[in-house]
This record gives structure tokens, C-alpha cells and sequence, in this order.
């Protein structure tokens, strides 16, 4: 069955950079879109970035663009997100999630909290 | 940015009754609607796309419907575990992505 587990996330002073991974399995990682969502604690969701299949095309939200690089590494079946210059408000659960058909997110990982602060 | 917002914030119902959560959104989105629902602690799930489209594993209980502005997810008859809360979501200008703001569902 499909299984998405990220890891990385812990706390980190602002300022600072992160990398959170998320590997894939039971499916054919490399055909299929891929993104990060995050949930800030109790609040609803923000979608942050999403790669294609083939890592050839990237987009992001708007609250992190031009610090959040999205990339893949399909022969690991691994997703990842660097996060760069991070502030109070990058803290959030970050999931992985596949993508659906270019517009809905279909499977989710269990998430990786990342805290940001000193 | 189109904008979707979800009513009632918080819907307190019995198990058994009816529940319809809606979500309108500030411009037409066609049919480019996902409902998903989420429980304490754990992931959201997929329930509905396109609008009224069922995710694979999903019980017929949960039924989409709308186009345009306005979308509706109907429970038909609430089970134990669908008390939750239960977010819409749109992409109808890729790639923004967006979500409602989300509904309770809670046990009155």
C-alpha cells in the first residue's frame, strides 16, 4: 500500500535552515507529482510547493517562495524540502502528499512538526 | 487568490441525523472542488473531488455536489467516526492551491 513517512523536523532558531525528507513506497514514486502541505498547531492547511513527476517543473505558495526549494531524488523514491530563513511562522506539521490528477492531494503522509523558534 | 469559505464553523449533530457543510468560493472554480476530512492527530483523508467524485474506499454516505461558487458535502447518516473536521479545497488557476477555513463535525 502506498506509505509516505517524512522525517526531519524538530526545532530550530530562526534564521536558521532545515531539510525535511519524505520517502515513498508502494507506488511508482517517479510517475506521480508530489507535494508539501503544512498545518500550523490548530490551525487549517497551506499548501506549500509541488514537483512534477520528473522534477522538471516547481511551484510555490506565495509565503514561501524564494525560501522553500521542493526537489526529488527518484532513484531513492524521496521526496524533500529545504527550508531556508525560517521565522515564527514557518511552524507548522509539514506533510507529503502524492498529487491527484495535477490538483487534489490523494495521499498523506502521518507529517513532521517543525518548530521555529529560540 | 481565490478565497473559500467554509459554514457552519462548527456543526453539532447526533449519530444518525444528517449533516451538509458547505463551502462557497469567491470566484467560479467549476467543478475543481476536493473535500477532505481530518481527525484528531492524524493526516487529512481524501473523501470527495471534482467536486462530487468519491475517493477509492470511501463510503457511499458521503456525497458531493455543487459547481461554480457554491459546493455542498452531505453525510447522508453519521456514523461514530465522522465526527472530525472536514476541509474543502480548490484548484481551478494552477498551481495555487487553496483551502477553506474548515467545519466541526462534533457529537451534540
Amino acid at each position: 500500500q502506498v506509505q509516505l513517512v517524512e522525517s526531519g523536523g524538530g526545532v530550530v532558531q530562526p534564521g536558521r535552515s532545515l531539510r525535511l525528507s519524505c520517502a515513498a513506497s508502494g507506488f511508482p514514486f517517479s510517475v506521480w507529482g508530489m507535494h508539501w502541505v503544512r498545518q500550523a498547531p490548530g490551525k487549517g492547511l497551506e499548501w506549500v510547493a509541488v514537483l512534477a513527476h520528473d522534477g522538471a517543473t516547481e511551484y510555490y505558495g506565495d509565503s514561501v517562495k524564494g525560501r522553500f526549494t521542493i526537489s526529488r531524488d527518484n532513484s531513492k523514491n524521496t521526496l524533500y524540502l529545504q527550508m531556508n530563513s525560517l521565522g515564527a511562522e514557518d511552524t507548522a506539521v509539514y506533510y507529503c502528499v502524492r498529487d491527484l490528477r495535477g490538483r487534489y492531494f490523494d495521499f498523506w503522509g502521518q507529517g513532521t512538526l517543525v518548530t521555529v523558534s529560540s | 487568490e481565490i478565497v473559500l469559505t467554509q459554514s457552519p464553523a462548527t456543526l453539532s449533530l447526533s449519530p444518525g441525523e444528517r449533516a451538509t457543510l458547505s463551502c462557497r468560493a469567491s470566484q467560479s472554480v467549476s467543478t475543481y472542488l476536493a473535500w477532505y476530512q481530518q481527525k484528531p492527530g492524524q493526516a487529512p483523508r481524501l473523501l470527495i473531488y471534482d467536486a462530487s467524485s468519491r475517493a477509492t474506499g470511501i463510503p457511499a454516505r458521503f456525497i458531493g455536489s455543487g459547481s461554480g461558487t457554491d459546493f455542498a458535502l452531505t453525510i447522508s447518516s453519521l456514523e461514530p467516526e465522522d465526527f472530525a473536521v472536514y476541509y474543502c479545497q480548490q484548484n481551478n488557476r494552477w498551481p495555487a492551491l487553496t483551502f477553506g477555513g474548515g467545519t466541526v463535525v462534533e457529537i451534540k
